[in-house]
């Protein structure tokens, strides 16, 4: 049972779009995290949510933390192809710093 | 300056061999993991170390130990490989002691290990 459902698996789009990618759970967490991950590398924290409706931006990237903690959504104004990458969601729960991933989602973003 | 560098890079083997992945971290963290990724990009922890004490143990074969000489770095070991281990293999650091509610993970690139 996977805990952290990433949404949609695959996302292909033309530069200059919006989009928005999903991390849910039934499951409560303490935390959220997002990560970029580039091919050859390994992921890079892009935020951090611990408080549930949270939202945080860092410049066109918007993240939200649901009301209940159960879920994240990550939204991507105005896509450039540097956005591209693997985009990962990671929970805490309890007073573990035990990261759960979900199964990522894969963007590109195309000139 | 290498935050969490690893140990190869690649590392292609056959069946049957022992071999090591190495990792380094010059942050000053205190807790160190080891993530297995899959071929399909999904990454699972496998083990944390904390001030060289093991703290995560996840349902690993116990062809896999971990060894932390000290804190900054933490060797991974594995026996007897089987074509399943084929993955990437990541380390990772962070700051548990801060006290923040939720942990930065800084990850290493990588190594890449092929059981043929």
């Amino acid at each position: 049972t996977q805990l952290l459902e990433q949404s949609p698996q695959f996302l292909s789009i033309q530069e200059g779009e919006n989009l928005t990618v999903y991390c849910n759970s039934s499951s409560v967490f303490s935390s959220l995290q997002w990560y970029r991950q580039e091919p050859g590398e390994g992921p890079v924290l892009l935020v951090t949510v611990v408080t549930g409706g949270e939202v945080k931006k860092l410049k066109r990237l918007t993240f939200q933390f649901g009301d209940a903690r159960k879920d994240s959504s990550l939204h991507i104004t105005a896509a450039q192809t540097g956005d591209t990458g693997l985009y990962l969601c990671a929970g805490t729960q309890g007073g573990s710093e035990k990261l759960v991933f979900g199964k990522g989602t894969k963007l590109t973003v195309n000139p | 300056d290498t935050a969490v560098s690893q140990t190869p890079k690649y590392l292609v083997t056959q069946m049957g061999n022992d071999k090591s992945i190495k990792c380094e971290q010059n942050l000053g963290h205190d807790t160190m993991y080891w993530y297995k990724q899959d071929s399909k990009k999904f990454l699972k922890i496998m083990f944390s170390y904390n001030n060289k004490e093991l703290i995560i143990n996840e349902t690993v074969p116990n062809r896999f130990s971990p060894k932390s000489p000290d804190k900054a770095h933490l060797n991974l070991h594995i026996n007897s490989l089987e074509l399943g281990d084929s993955a990437v293999y990541f380390c990772a650091s962070s700051l548990v002691s801060s006290g923040a509610p939720s942990v930065k993970q800084y990850f290493g690139p990588g190594t890449r290990l092929t059981v043929t």
